[in-house]
């Protein structure tokens, strides 16, 4: 089975701009999480798509959005960018029970660099 | 809320050598548990995790995991380190709320030399 895939993944936008991060999951896995990882931050949780529904969302402004398709791919949106958004964007996908109880595989990551 | 703490930042072993490195949690509810490591450049490969039963949990490369209700901690442990598991190391909190959410915390740098 293919793994988590990520695109793209490196990104260099500038200050005002909006980006758009895809993530394909593991064939047959409905559950998409995102997370972004910074140096001081760490890794936070941003927001959990099940059958195109977000369940999910963590402490994030409304300039972070994203979305599920019916095929489970799944999309995030940053508009407005700040140089705070730089970071390393990951996206983990999760069977089809989408439940704690789930491991979730996590992709490469998208690098955004925001000038 | 809930939080994980990892107490140590870096953490350098010699090669051969055994390794733990620290995880303490808070949550209300019974946790779930995992660790993860992260190669540079790489995204994150699940270790190993805890959800009840044997306190003691194996897992992948040689890693093992104690759970420790009482003092709310879930180290993770290896007899003889190699290069290649020098990496960064993250413990994350299943979150029971409705869908998945993990609480990561801050990673340990694990460094080996040989």
């Amino acid at each position: 089975k293919a793994g988590v895939t990520q695109t793209p993944r490196y990104l260099i936008k500038t200050r005002g701009q909006q980006v758009t991060l895809s993530c394909s999951p593991i064939s047959g896995h409905r559950s998409v999480s995102w997370y972004q990882q910074t140096p001081g931050q760490g890794l936070q949780f941003l927001f959990e798509y099940f059958s195109e529904t977000q369940r999910n969302k963590g402490n994030f402004p409304g300039r972070f959005s994203g979305r599920q398709f019916s095929n489970s791919r799944s999309e995030m949106n940053v508009s407005t960018l700040e140089l705070g958004d730089s970071a390393l964007y990951l996206c983990a996908s999760s069977s089809v029970g989408g439940g704690m109880g789930d491991e979730q595989f996590f992709g490469p990551g998208t690098r955004l660099t925001v000038l | 809320a809930q939080s994980v703490t990892q107490p140590d930042i870096h953490i350098t072993v010699s090669e051969g050598a055994s390794l733990e490195l620290r995880c303490n949690y808070s949550y209300g509810a019974t946790p779930y548990l995992f660790w993860y490591v992260q190669s540079p450049g790489q995204g994150l490969q699940l270790l190993l995790k805890y959800f009840s039963g044997d306190t003691l949990v194996q897992g992948i490369k040689g890693f093992e995991a104690e759970f420790k209700r009482s003092q709310s901690s879930f180290n993770l442990r290896k007899p003889s380190v190699h290069w290649s598991d020098a990496a960064e190391y993250f413990c994350a909190v299943g979150v029971m709320e409705y869908g998945n959410k993990l609480v990561f915390g801050a990673g340990t740098i694990l460094r080996v030399k040989s």
